[in-house]
């Protein structure tokens, strides 16, 4: 089976572009998650889903950033207008209907605002 | 969930145990302790979880003191490759969906 899928890998963009990163989770997996990492902060929660149903938005920055998961198998996170100070690797994870602690990371989305 | 401490990084001959402590002294019963590391530009990977029994896989072996108050976590021959930054992470128990919250965990470097 395949793992957690993002896209895109490397995003450059400029100040003020929109941004779309994209999730599939793992088949079968309920819970997605996806978090920001950046060398100030460590590893941030940003919002996670349970049945395609945001259950915690608070660690999501502001509101240039915004989360949807229209159905099982996919999820975007997107941030506009973005700012030098999103640059970050954001990870996407989901975990199963028995969670039991594991969470399934993705590659990760590396991403660098001009 | 219980806030957890760990050393900011460790040093480990290759081929030697890996020895990575993590004291959690507010647990609370309900609470499990989870062992993630995360490999450079890697996401990071679940390695291990228990509540209040000794536990092994075919990756590490997970010891919780019999206050819970602290555990180990055990890599019985490191390689090059367990290189990593390891998470202990205190949450309370599976089943629910709930997230995992990230401290700085502790760089391991495995020497040759």
């Amino acid at each position: 089976d395949a793992g957690v899928i993002q896209s895109p890998r490397h995003e450059v963009t400029e100040m003020g572009q929109e941004v779309t990163l994209r999730c599939k989770p793992i088949s079968g997996h309920n819970s997605l998650f996806w978090y920001r990492q950046t060398m100030m902060r460590g590893l941030e929660l940003l919002i996670y889903f349970n049945n395609n149903v945001p259950i915690d938005d608070s660690g999501m920055p502001e509101d240039r950033f915004s989360a949807k998961m229209p159905n099982a198998s996919f999820s975007t996170l997107k941030i506009q207008p973005s700012e030098p100070r999103d640059s970050a690797v954001y990870f996407c994870a989901s975990s199963s209907p028995l969670f039991t602690g594991e969470l399934f990371f993705g590659e990760g989305s590396r991403l660098t605002v001009l | 969930d219980a806030k957890t401490t760990q050393p900011p990084s460790m040093d480990c001959a290759e081929g030697r145990a890996a020895n990575l402590p993590c004291n959690h002294s507010t647990i609370s019963g309900n609470e499990y302790v989870y062992w993630y590391r995360q490999i450079h530009s890697q996401g990071p990977q679940y390695i291990i979880h228990g509540l209040k029994n000794n536990e092994t896989n075919e990756m590490a072996s997970l010891i919780i003191t019999e206050d819970r108050k602290s555990s180990t976590l055990i890599l019985p021959h490191a390689t090059l490759r367990d290189t990593a930054v390891y998470y202990c992470i205190v949450r309370v128990a599976a089943g629910s969906a709930r997230q995992l919250t990230f401290g700085s965990g502790t760089q391991l470097t495995v020497l040759p």
